[in-house]
């Protein structure tokens, strides 16, 4: 168990919905990352929140949009899915210093849209 | 940009024996860490092993240990006394040092069969 919590764990929904993927990273760590893993683009970082504020922006969609609250736990939220967004969504956290630190990933929310 | 490939995309050995997975990256970076990571069946990500790369020393932690080859941009990971439980995907990953740049980029992941 690495301290990362995800919910929900799998999630169905159809085309042109909306999907709320929440993260509550372990005690302490104030970065969390998001990463999508799909069949086609592999394990590909999002977006990531330091201590409440973006920090960096990856390959995401104008679809999706994160934010980080002030307990630290995040959200990602998906809208106007395609088939295309079927993937394995990943949360990791850290400390957010510099140095040799560890992400330590959730167990991620399988997302299909049919 | 930085850029991880994994040239295997499947490598299997006997139980009890070694194996080594490769990896290479292009980086203009002088510093960075570099990871390998370890995806089992239940697809959680769990850190196997890390390497800094101004340590000239190769990591090792248990049964697994890195090759690191700054110079030739290589990092291969191997596996001692293979188990059942090591099969997995194991993915190789970069992580720049610098400031709002923390992302790992992820090589394409080398699937890994123990046979009995």
């Amino acid at each position: 168990d690495s301290g990362v919590t995800q919910t929900p764990k799998h999630l169905i929904t159809a085309t042109g919905q909306r999907v709320t993927l929440r993260c509550s990273p372990r005690s302490g760590d104030l970065s969390v990352y998001w990463y999508q893993q799909s069949l086609d683009q592999g394990l590909q970082f999002l977006i990531q929140y330091y201590n409440g504020e973006e920090r960096a922006k990856g390959n995401i969609l104008e679809r999706f949009s994160a934010q980080q609250f002030p307990d630290l736990h995040s959200e990602l939220n998906l809208s106007s899915l395609e088939l295309g967004d079927s993937a394995l969504y990943f949360c990791a956290s850290s400390v957010g210093d510099r140095g040799l630190y560890e992400q330590y990933f959730g167990p991620g929310t399988r997302l299909t849209v049919t | 940009a930085q850029t991880v490939t994994q040239s295997q995309p499947e490598m299997s050995v006997q139980e009890a024996e070694t194996v080594t997975l490769s990896c290479t990256y292009d980086t203009s970076e002088s510093d960075y860490y570099l990871f390998w990571y370890k995806q089992p069946p239940s697809r959680q990500m769990i850190l196997v092993i890390r390497q800094e790369a101004y340590k000239q020393q190769n990591a090792t932690e248990n049964r697994f240990s890195v090759n690191f080859q700054k110079a030739a941009k290589s990092f291969s990971l191997k596996i001692s006394d293979s188990q059942l439980g090591d099969a997995a995907m194991y993915f190789c990953a970069y992580r720049s040092p610098n400031f709002g740049n923390e992302k790992l980029t992820f090589g394409t992941g080398t699937r890994l069969t123990i046979i009995p």
